[in-house]
């Protein structure tokens, strides 16, 4: 069965640091999503992507974040400086419709930021 | 806005008791609602939805517009069921994306 594949599955980086979280969505999905999950927290939802562009992203999402499907495989997430509070799971989703298709997650790729 | 709370962090009951899970919601158009699972060290994966209504792994969901719920019922738990619980709700008149609660863990004792 297929899946989303997430790497890495840990990662740990100083403040400040640039990270790039990578995602393989489900080869037939059209719309991919990331959300995260501070410990402890409720799953968040950070960006939807669609046809190439953003189609909606959450006040958490700022500019030190970016989204991008470089190859027409990979969904990447990369954050450009970060911060203690960027520590979490994150987690990629595809979507092979809109509106009420499943959702399919990956395993999560887990940031620390020391 | 588009709210949904669980309001029970964990739960907590005995292999064969019935379990609720709750779930309610806070949204001014048609919901699309969702459970999602989360067992030990796996992905969150799809439980049910409201639309379909059919029952998995002996779990059920009622949509309650008049109370906006949508709790979870299983009528006798089993320890597999010991897993994370998100109730996750579809704004489909506002957007593209699920808006999660923040989760019940249920445990099943033996």
């Amino acid at each position: 069965e297929p899946e989303v594949t997430q790497t890495p599955s840990h990662q740990v980086t100083q403040m400040g640091q640039e990270v790039i979280l990578r995602c393989v969505p489900i080869s037939n999905h059209l719309y991919f999503y990331w959300y995260r999950q501070i410990l402890g927290q409720k799953v968040e939802f950070l960006v939807s992507f669609y046809n190439n562009e953003i189609s909606e992203k959450s006040e958490i999402f700022d500019d030190q974040f970016s989204v991008e499907r470089p190859d027409g495989s990979n969904f990447t997430l990369k954050i450009r400086s970060t911060k203690l509070e960027d520590s979490a799971m994150y987690f990629c989703a595809s979507q092979e419709t809109d509106g009420t298709g499943e959702l399919f997650f990956g395993e999560g790729s887990r940031l620390t930021v020391l | 806005a588009q709210r949904v709370t669980q309001p029970e962090k964990l739960l907590s009951v005995f292999k064969g008791a019935p379990v609720e899970l709750k779930c309610n919601y806070s949204y001014s158009g048609s919901p699309e609602l969702f459970w999602y699972v989360q067992y030990s060290r796996q992905r969150l994966q799809l439980l049910l939805r409201h639309i379909s209504r059919e029952s998995i792994k002996g779990f059920t969901a009622d949509l309650n517009k008049g109370e906006t719920s949508f709790h979870l019922k299983k009528p006798f738990a089993q320890e597999e069921d010991s897993a994370m619980y998100y109730c996750a709700l579809f704004p489909v008149e506002y957007g593209n994306k699920l808006v999660f609660g923040a989760g019940t863990i249920l445990r099943v004792k033996s």
